[in-house]
């Protein structure tokens, strides 16, 4: 079985101020790594997700994430965050052997605020 | 617009009644997921089907059952409502079950029950 923990809850921040949603995984067994961004009253959108190769992994919109596979975890960075990132994100893991159901943390609201 | 259509958007019921909630999955692919988000519990994986059979079951009460129909189109049955059941219904598709697979969720039916 797996399990995510995203370790804040809500996190605000200034506009064009970095920002660091932190995850961390249990796994007995490998697993694939994915954050997801919920923007207000909408489903969940892909946002980046780690599957093998380079630990480093980015997306379209300036959010990156590193796998560390020593400390199990999987945290998500902006170095600038805009108005529009407000959203709730979530990190979640699939087991690589079982099928992709995804397992999700308890989601970080951020606040981007002026 | 993600591909993955839910209906309805929203649901008000009444304890001890019985819903359906409706799918349709992306064009082309043939595994359906639901999940369940509420506050307390989170965001949570039910049961997962592949071309119509079941593949994955979670946290599932008894009281709810699923089904996907030859035209790859799913319905989640919730029944006996009661208050705690209220929650976002999410359905996701993917094209097959490898754990890499990019899943894509639909916007959510609202359930409230009273």
């Amino acid at each position: 079985a797996q399990s995510v923990t995203q370790l804040d809850s809500q996190v605000p921040v200034f506009e064009e101020a970095p920002v660091e949603l932190r995850c961390n995984y249990s796994s007995s067994v490998s697993v694939y790594l994915f954050w997801y961004v919920q923007y207000p009253n909408q489903g969940l959108q892909l946002l980046l997700k780690y599957l093998s190769g380079s630990t480093l992994v980015e997306s379209i919109n300036g959010f990156e994430a590193e796998f560390n596979k020593s400390q199990t975890s999987f945290h998500l960075r902006k170095p600038s965050v805009h108005i529009s990132d407000t959203a709730e994100y979530f990190c979640a893991v699939s087991a690589r052997s079982a099928g992709n159901k995804l397992t999700f943390g308890g989601g970080t609201r951020v606040l981007v605020k002026p | 617009d993600s591909g993955v259509t839910q209906t309805p958007k929203h649901l008000i019921t009444a304890t001890g009644q019985r819903v359906t909630l409706r799918c349709s999955p992306r064009s082309g692919d043939l595994s359906v997921y639901w999940y369940q988000q509420s506050l307390d519990q989170g965001l949570q994986f039910l049961i997962q089907y592949y071309n119509g059979e079941e593949r994955a079951k979670g946290n599932i009460l008894e009281r709810f059952s699923a089904q996907q129909f030859p035209d790859l189109h799913s319905e989640l049955n919730l029944s006996s409502l009661e208050l705690g059941d209220s929650a976002l219904y999410f359905c996701a598709s993917s094209v097959s079950t490898g754990g890499s697979t990019e899943a894509f969720f639909g916007q959510g039916t609202r359930l409230t029950v009273v």
